[in-house]
């Protein structure tokens, strides 16, 4: 089955610096992955999803970008965090047409 | 884009009660999957619906897709404390490259 690994749980950057989160996916090959925030206790919005290694649909047009190196590899990454960035980071892993599995996620607090 | 509308946003209910919530779309969807995200985590599957008509039970969670393939609900019975959280729904067409559309959530407490 497949696991999907995210960190940190937690992070704290200030205004203006770089972010750079990892999801690795254990237990399958080639699969969707998806990047989703959370603000708090609201809906899942979808920023970015990949359907193989260099292959990235942007949902919605910000300050992160991500990128794919490796099939099980996903990262999500910003030049300068905003205040609007802070939210909860999950990524997710969906093979043929079965539902996601949900990485823990990342709250990030940009202060 | 595609949006599905859940309902209801929110409940507060006492423990042992039954609970019901359901999501609406103006598309058809395939396949329905109903999860639940515990405070702090990622969401989990709960039950996932193929077939149009489909009754599912999982545990004292039941599900149904509906007919018209627009909608589907969820209901859960008795409820205990740790069914806090929030439920979301969400459809999924036969491409497994297009993105889930989900719900936006039932945040549901549960009041000993």
């Amino acid at each position: 089955s497949q696991t999907i690994h995210q960190w940190p749980a937690t992070l704290v950057q200030p205004v203006g610096s770089p972010l750079s989160l990892e999801c690795t996916v254990e237990g399958t090959s080639n699969p969707n992955l998806y990047w989703y925030r959370q603000a708090a206790g609201r809906g899942l919005q979808l920023l970015f999803y990949s359907v193989g290694i260099g292959q990235i649909s942007s949902e919605v047009p910000q300050n992160l970008s991500a990128s794919r190196p490796q099939d099980r590899q996903f990262i999500l990454s910003s030049k300068k965090l905003l205040l609007s960035d802070s939210g909860f980071y999950l990524c997710a892993g969906r093979q043929g047409n079965y539902g996601y599995t949900f990485g823990s996620g990342t709250r990030l607090t940009v202060v | 884009g595609q949006q599905l509308n859940q309902s209801p946003q929110s409940m507060f209910i006492q423990e042992g009660e039954d609970v019901s919530m359901n999501c609406t779309s103006s598309s058809i969807f395939n396949t329905w999957l109903w999860y639940k995200q515990d405070p702090g985590e990622g969401p989990v599957l709960l039950i996932a619906l193929y077939k149009a008509g489909e009754l599912t039970s999982n545990g004292r969670l039941t599900a149904q897709f509906g007919i018209t393939r627009k909608d589907s609900f969820l209901n859960i019975s008795a409820s205990i404390p740790s069914d806090v959280g929030i439920y979301f729904c969400a459809g999924s067409r036969n491409s497994g490259n297009t993105p889930l559309v989900f719900g936006k959530g039932t945040r549901l407490s549960v009041i000993a």
